[in-house]
């Protein structure tokens, strides 16, 4: 089957560093996602990798290794406002087509 | 703002009874995604439409259908609604199949009673 896993919740103190873990087991793998999503909006876009390494985009990073199943991300010099879920995504390419298969989220909670 | 669209914002329904929601996407976007999010939990997949057919389809009974429009426009019905079907309903539309990004709307919150 498809599994991906990361911790339910955690807790930084703004302006600090952050990384969230993601690890899958899936077949098909054809590139992972990182997305936020804020309480009742929907998920908004922060980061795919296709090949292993580090991708930065400003304050946000993310990380791949495929022979571990392993991605992360980090965010840096953490704002109020990244108070939010973080989403893990696998697309894989199965039974002909490309689907997303979602981790069930990072609830992210930013203390003063 | 993606540029995707949903509609309605909220809906409930009573157990038995069927539902259409509808997403209009990103013009020149000719695939769209719909996917199923339970309170804390990550989308399901439902199904997922390219250029008007079905191209793929998550764990989810007959009675959950779709239909994609040549005008970027799609909608999810769902038939004989069950109480478990209360969730917000994600549409997420992208320029092709199997293209990095997918943009999502802001989702219908369907409640069954």
């Amino acid at each position: 089957g498809q599994n991906i896993d990361q911790p339910t919740e955690m807790t930084a103190t703004e302006g600090a560093i952050v990384q969230i873990n993601c690890t899958y087991q899936t077949s098909g793998f054809n590139g992972l996602f990182w997305y936020q999503q804020h309480a009742g909006e929907a998920p908004t876009f922060l980061s795919y990798n296709v090949l292993d390494g580090l991708e930065e985009k400003g304050r946000f990073s993310s990380f791949l290794s495929r022979s571990k199943g392993y991605s992360y991300l980090l965010l840096k010099e953490l704002q109020m406002k990244d108070s939010a879920s973080y989403l893990c995504a696998v697309r894989v390419f199965m039974d002909s087509n490309y689907q997303l298969i979602w981790g069930a989220g990072t609830k992210l909670i930013i203390k003063p | 703002e993606t540029g995707v669209t949903q509609s309605p914002t909220h809906l409930i329904k009573t157990r038995g009874q069927q539902v259409t929601l509808r997403c209009s996407s990103q013009s020149g976007h000719n695939t769209v995604s719909w996917y199923q999010q339970a309170l804390g939990q990550g989308p399901q997949f439902i199904f997922q439409y390219y250029r008007e057919e079905e191209n793929g389809r998550g764990n989810f009974p007959p009675r959950f259908s779709g239909l994609q429009f040549p005008n970027y426009s799609s909608e999810l019905n769902v038939n004989a609604l069950e109480l478990d079907d209360s969730a917000l309903y994600l549409c997420a539309s992208s320029l092709e199949l199997g293209t990095d990004t997918q943009y999502f709307g802001p989702g219908t919150r369907l409640t069954v009673l």
